[in-house]
């Protein structure tokens, strides 16, 4: 099945730098790449997509890259501000079934805990 | 558009009873419905997939007796956790998509519910 690294598991900036955040896949067919940012206690909530047929997608201040050769993406968070603070997770979404009446599954990275710092 | 709502929000229970949990896509039909469990600090762990109408897909290592899903609708799915255990205390969230050719943006995309924080004493 699809395995998710994400890395680095913390990262603490000072507000106004960037923030990076990588992550590699391992299957080869997954063609959809979610980012979710998560604060304690809440939701996930979706904050920027990209499907395998595009190699970088912005909005605003958030970018995410995609390198299907290599299997990476990454998060770029410029400007960032204290309210940028909490979990991020990338995910991939697995190839979905022969009969395409369903997309796949999405496997999720472990996690990283951005701190932006007044 | 796409919210997805769940209830309760948080419950505590004694060890032995059952508790269920409701997940409802209240403006789109969602044709899978997705069960994940989150223990703190750690990343969401998917448990069971489900698709309306049709038995859950339970990922290895979850007990499909002990977490009984139901998907009888296209808008409602629960979870229920039966003869609860201290060890089944975890936040536990569900998400909602459409299905290949459905309306709405992004159709792969997954929108979670807020979570059901659930202790077991």
């Amino acid at each position: 099945g699809e395995n998710v690294e994400q890395h680095p598991s913390t990262l603490s900036v000072q507000e106004g730098d960037s923030a990076v955040i990588k992550c590699t896949y391992s299957d080869s067919a997954s063609n959809y790449f979610p980012w979710y940012k998560q604060e304690l206690g809440k939701r996930p909530q979706l904050i920027i997509d990209i499907r395998s047929n595009v190699g970088e997608k912005k909005d605003q201040r958030i970018a995410v890259t995609l390198n299907k050769t290599a299997k990476h993406f990454s998060l770029h968070i410029t400007e960032t501000q204290p309210e940028d603070s909490a979990v991020y997770f990338c995910a991939a979404l697995s190839a979905a079934n022969a009969g395409g009446t369903s997309y796949g599954k999405l496997t999720f990275g472990q996690g990283t805990i951005l701190t932006v710092h007044p | 558009g796409a919210v997805v709502s769940q209830h309760p929000s948080w419950v505590i229970c004694k060890s032995g009873t059952s508790v269920k949990i409701e997940c409802r896509s209240l403006d789109f039909q969602a044709t899978t419905m997705f069960w994940y469990r989150q223990f703190p600090k750690q990343s969401l762990m998917l448990m069971a997939t489900s698709n309306e109408g049709s038995k859950a897909t339970y990922e290895q290592g979850v007990e499909k007796d002990k977490f009984l899903i139901n998907h009888a609708s296209l808008t409602l799915s629960t979870l229920t956790v039966t003869s609860a255990h201290p060890e089944d205390s975890s936040f536990y969230i569900c998400s909602a998509r459409t299905a290949p050719g459905q309306k709405g943006s992004g159709q792969e995309t997954q929108y979670f519910g807020p979570g059901t924080r659930l202790l077991v004493l």
